[in-house]
């Protein structure tokens, strides 16, 4: 079964400064690896998704994400943070072929400072 | 957004009382899952059910049953609902049949308290 790690369940970030949320992945093959994003009192939102296509993948509201292969990682970044962006994120990778499966990290928790 | 709703958004109940969520789709998806989310774990499968009848076990799936008898219905039942089962439930939904490039789109959830 392929899992993913994220590490630091709470980031503190300053207004106007960069992003990083470092993920994880372990696979036993070519992994599909998604980031969603959880606003308060909703439900997930895709934010980017990487399927073998390019490496670097860009999604909604200025998030990027590049896939590195050696490294088994799939950071997410935004180079200046904005106030809509606390929220919670989750990485999540294709857990299983043929029924769709997913394994959610266990989430970073973003505040945003002003 | 993806046309899928939740019911009941919210409930409170009591231990030893059944329990039936309900997720309803109007996107044609023939995949249809529950999860639970709780503090520290992230979103957990409960079941999921890859067409009308067709259904199989997630990975908490203990004390939870479901049910799909149209496509765009799918319950959770939990039969005697106890306090380790208080909960956001989340349903999600996703198109095709299990490829790479498959998106689930959630639900707005549910939260369940057991007293």
């Amino acid at each position: 079964a392929q899992s993913v790690t994220q590490l630091d369940s709470h980031v503190s970030v300053s207004e106007g400064t960069p992003v990083l949320l470092r993920c994880n992945y372990s696979s036993s093959y070519s992994p599909s690896l998604f980031w969603y994003v959880q606003y308060p009192n909703q439900g997930l939102q895709l934010l980017l998704k990487y399927t073998s296509a390019a490496t670097l993948v860009k999604g909604i509201n200025g998030f990027e994400a590049e896939f590195k292969k050696s490294e088994t990682s799939f950071h997410l970044t935004k180079p200046s943070a904005h106030m809509s962006d606390a929220a919670e994120y989750f990485c999540v990778v294709l857990a299983y072929y043929g029924n769709n499966r997913l394994a959610f990290g266990k989430g970073n928790q973003v505040v945003v400072i002003p | 957004d993806a046309g899928i709703t939740q019911s009941p958004r919210h409930k409170v109940t009591e231990t030893g009382t059944p329990v039936t969520l309900r997720c309803h789709q109007t996107e044609n998806h023939r995949y249809m899952y529950w999860y639970r989310q709780d503090p520290g774990h992230g979103l957990r499968l409960i079941h999921y059910s890859y067409g009308v009848k067709d259904t199989d076990k997630g990975e908490v799936s203990d004390g939870y049953s479901v049910s799909r008898s149209k496509t765009e219905d799918f319950l959770l039942t939990l039969e005697s609902a106890t306090s380790s089962q208080t909960s956001v439930y989340f349903c999600a939904i996703s198109e095709n049949s299990g490829g790479s490039t498959d998106t689930q789109y959630f639900g707005p959830g549910t939260r369940l308290t057991v007293l």
